[in-house]
C-alpha cells in the first residue's frame, strides 16, 4: 500500500517567489494534515481538512500561506511571496475519520529553502 | 489549549539497555489520546504506540511501553533492549476533543543507541 505521498521533495525558491507543495493522502483516509517542521519550533500545526471541507486552520499564517483540497486524493499548500522565515520542511500526514483515535500517518515531507 | 511537554533534549544508552524518555501535557478535557511517533534520520516519521487516557493499563507494543500517570498528567516511552536502530528522535503528542483530530506535539527527544 502507497503511504502518503508529498512532492517535490526538496524546493528551492528565491525570496518572493511562489512555492506550491502537494500530498497525496492514503486511499480512503478523509482527514489530511499539513505542518511544519523546523528546529527551533518543531512540528506546528497548519491546517486540517475533513472530507476534503477545510476545518481548522488555526495555524495558518493570515498571510501569503493557503491551502486547498480539489479532491479525495490531493491536497495542495501554497506559500506566496516566500520569506527566509518560510524555509522549513512542510509534512503532509492522513487519517481515518470516525472510529480512530487520530493516529497520522505522515508523508516524507517537502523541504522549502527559500534564499 | 493543549500542550505537550518533552524536557529531555537528548539521551545517550548503550545498545541492549533501556532508555525511558519523559512528557508532560496539559488538557482540560477529561477525554484524550496520547501518542508516540519516531522520526528516524531520513525524516520519516512513523507511529509507535497510543495511550487512551480512559484506560488503566499502560500500553504495550513489542519493545516499547508507556508508563501513564494521569494524576501527574505525564506519558513517559519505555524502550527496552535498545537497537542501534533505535536511534531517532522520538515525539509524544496529545489529541483531545477540543482539538478535533489534529495532534500537539512535543519538541522531540534524540535517542542515540551507541554500540
Amino acid at each position: 500500500n502507497a503511504g502518503v505521498i508529498q512532492t517535490p521533495r526538496h524546493k528551492v525558491t528565491g525570496k518572493g517567489q511562489e512555492a506550491t507543495l502537494w500530498c497525496e493522502p492514503i486511499s480512503g483516509h478523509s482527514a489530511v494534515f499539513w505542518y511544519r517542521q523546523t528546529i527551533v519550533q518543531g512540528l506546528e500545526f497548519l491546517t486540517y481538512f475533513r472530507n476534503q471541507a477545510p476545518i481548522d486552520d488555526s495555524g495558518m499564517p493570515k498571510e501569503r500561506f493557503s491551502a486547498q483540497m480539489p479532491n479525495q486524493s490531493h491536497s495542495t499548500l501554497k506559500i506566496q511571496s516566500t520569506q527566509p522565515q518560510d524555509s522549513a520542511v512542510y509534512l503532509c500526514a492522513s487519517s481515518l475519520v470516525g472510529g480512530n483515535t487520530g493516529q497520522l500517518y505522515f508523508g516524507e515531507g517537502s523541504k522549502l529553502t527559500v534564499l | 489549549a493543549q500542550k505537550v511537554t518533552q524536557t529531555q533534549t537528548s539521551i545517550s544508552v548503550v545498545e541492549k539497555t533501556t532508555v525511558t524518555m519523559d512528557c508532560v501535557y496539559e488538557t482540560r478535557d477529561s477525554s484524550y489520546f496520547l501518542f508516540w511517533y519516531k522520526q528516524t534520520a531520513s525524516g520519516e516519521i512513523v507511529f509507535l504506540i497510543r495511550q487512551d487516557s480512559y484506560k488503566k493499563e499502560n500500553a504495550t507494543v513489542g519493545h516499547y511501553s508507556l508508563n501513564f500517570q494521569k494524576p501527574k498528567s505525564s506519558i513517559g516511552l519505555i524502550i527496552t533492549a535498545t537497537q542501534i536502530e533505535d536511534s531517532a528522535v522520538y515525539f509524544c503528542a496529545m489529541r483531545d476533543n477540543s482539538a478535533g483530530n489534529k495532534l500537539t506535539f512535543g519538541i522531540g527527544t534524540r535517542v542515540l543507541v551507541r554500540p
